[in-house]
């Protein structure tokens, strides 16, 4: 069975700081693994895509992330973090490409 | 290229009465989701279609809810009668099937509000 575990439900950072998301999934095959952000009253947006191609992936607005199987973790991380950032994060694992498996998401606070 | 669009964005009903929320794809997008988000947590699939035939409804509750994408192309989600522990914002979206990732796009969502 599949499950996402995002761990923090708050995570809080001042601008400028680095921004680390955590996320550890659970999957009996080679998963594929994504991470969305979701601002106010929208709907939800890919940030980027784990696909077995190289293990640090790099999406939009200059977020990355790092696939370590070891861990089975794909840990969202931007080195600078900007006002802008504030949103709710959410990973999410498919084995199939059909069915996703949402986690509980984290919501990012950015202080100025 | 217009996104998924979902209407209304908000609604506001009593229990027990009737509501539906409407959802159309992306053009070419064959796959359509509906997906209950609830305060704090990540969506829940509810219903998948491929083209009008609906694949996965394991988790759609078939007292209350139902949903229909007679033509394969938009969709209307309808739960009758409301509950007050349906309040929720209900997401639409859809994917493109020769994507073997099935990247999803979201819509904005309608939230619904049940006194």
């Amino acid at each position: 069975a599949q499950s996402v575990t995002q761990l923090g439900s708050h995570v809080s950072v001042s601008e400028g700081a680095l921004v680390l998301l955590r996320c550890n999934y659970s999957s009996s095959v080679p998963p594929y693994l994504f991470w969305y952000v979701q601002y106010p009253n929208q709907g939800l947006q890919l940030l980027l895509k784990y696909t077995s191609a190289a293990t640090l992936v790099k999406g939009i607005n200059g977020f990355e992330a790092e696939f370590k199987k070891s861990e089975t973790s794909f840990h969202l991380t931007k080195p600078s973090a900007h006002m802008s950032d504030a949103a709710e994060y959410f990973c999410a694992v498919s084995e199939s490409g059909n069915q996703f498996y949402f986690g509980t998401g984290t919501s990012l606070t950015v202080i100025p | 290229e217009a996104g998924v669009v979902q209407s209304p964005r908000y609604k506001i009903i009593e229990k027990k009465q009737p509501v539906a929320f409407w959802c159309n794809p992306i053009s070419g997008h064959n796959t359509l989701y509906w997906y209950l988000q609830n305060l704090g947590q990540g969506p829940e699939l509810l219903i998948r279609y491929e083209n009008e035939e609906a694949v996965d409804d394991s988790q759609l509750p078939k007292d209350r809810f139902s949903a229909e994408r007679l033509k394969g192309v938009d969709s209307t989600l309808k739960i009758q009668p409301a509950e007050l522990g349906d309040s929720a914002v209900y997401l639409c979206a859809s994917s493109f099937p020769g994507d073997p990732l099935g990247e999803q796009f979201f819509g904005p969502g309608t939230r619904l509000t049940v006194l």
